[in-house]
């Protein structure tokens, strides 16, 4: 079965410091990865994808994401956050299933809370 | 361009009562799915609809069930309701469903189930 696993539940980091999320998936299949932003009381909004490609894929916020086939994972990295990156962080993936249909499902990951402190 | 809505926000029902949560996509956009999220399962997956026919299901009993209307809005229906139905239910919108599409998320329904 597939499943994205996110490694930490919570992650408590300095503001300007910088910070790493970490993401890794099972699948028997290739998948597209996303990475997910969630603020209180507000549905999910897409930070960043990888579809193909160059495997460093960016945000206009600062974030990006690497995907590695080999260790099956897709780490989220800030360099310096700030206090509005305060969020709750999903990774998820869907599945690339030919002749099938995958439409219109995500699984995702258990969830990462950023706690950014001043 | 209008966001994905989804209405009530909020609600509070009691057990074996049944409950209909609407979503409005964005526009032009024809696939609608629907999650449950909760602080033990997380975000799951329970249904997606594409041209008023669903496509695509989760593994959710029976008692949660959905429809999709010619304008692409889209309803979920849960029957008789239990305590473990209380959850935060988002609606996503995209294009076609397709698995590279970006998934535009409404801000949810909180349903508690007392």
């Amino acid at each position: 079965a597939q499943s994205v696993t996110q490694l930490d539940s919570q992650v408590p980091v300095f503001e300007e410091a910088p910070v790493e999320l970490r993401c890794n998936y099972s699948s028997s299949v290739s998948v597209y990865l996303f990475w997910y932003v969630q603020y209180p009381n507000q549905g999910l909004q897409l930070l960043l994808k990888y579809l193909s490609g160059s495997t460093l894929v960016k945000s206009i916020n600062g974030f990006e994401a690497e995907f590695n086939k080999s260790q099956t994972s897709f780490h989220l990295r800030k360099p310096s956050v700030h206090i509005s990156d305060t969020a709750e962080y999903f990774c998820a993936v869907s599945l690339i299933w030919y002749g099938s249909s995958n439409t219109g499902k995500l699984i995702f990951g258990q969830g990462t809370t950023l706690q950014v402190k001043p | 361009k209008a966001g994905v809505t989804q209405t009530p926000r909020y609600l509070i029902k009691t057990r074996g009562q049944q409950v209909t949560l609407s979503c409005s996509p964005i526009s032009g956009h024809r696939s609608v799915s629907w999650y449950q999220q909760t602080p033990g399962q997380g975000l799951q997956f329970l249904f997606e609809y594409f041209s008023e026919t669903q496509r695509n299901k989760g593994n959710f009993p029976g008692r949660f069930s959905g429809r999709q209307f010619s304008n692409s809005r889209s309803e979920m229906n849960v029957s008789t309701l239990e305590l473990g139905d209380s959850a935060l239910y988002l609606c996503a919108s995209s294009l076609l469903g397709r698995e590279e599409e970006t998934q535009y998320f409404g801000p949810g329904t909180r349903l508690l189930v007392l």
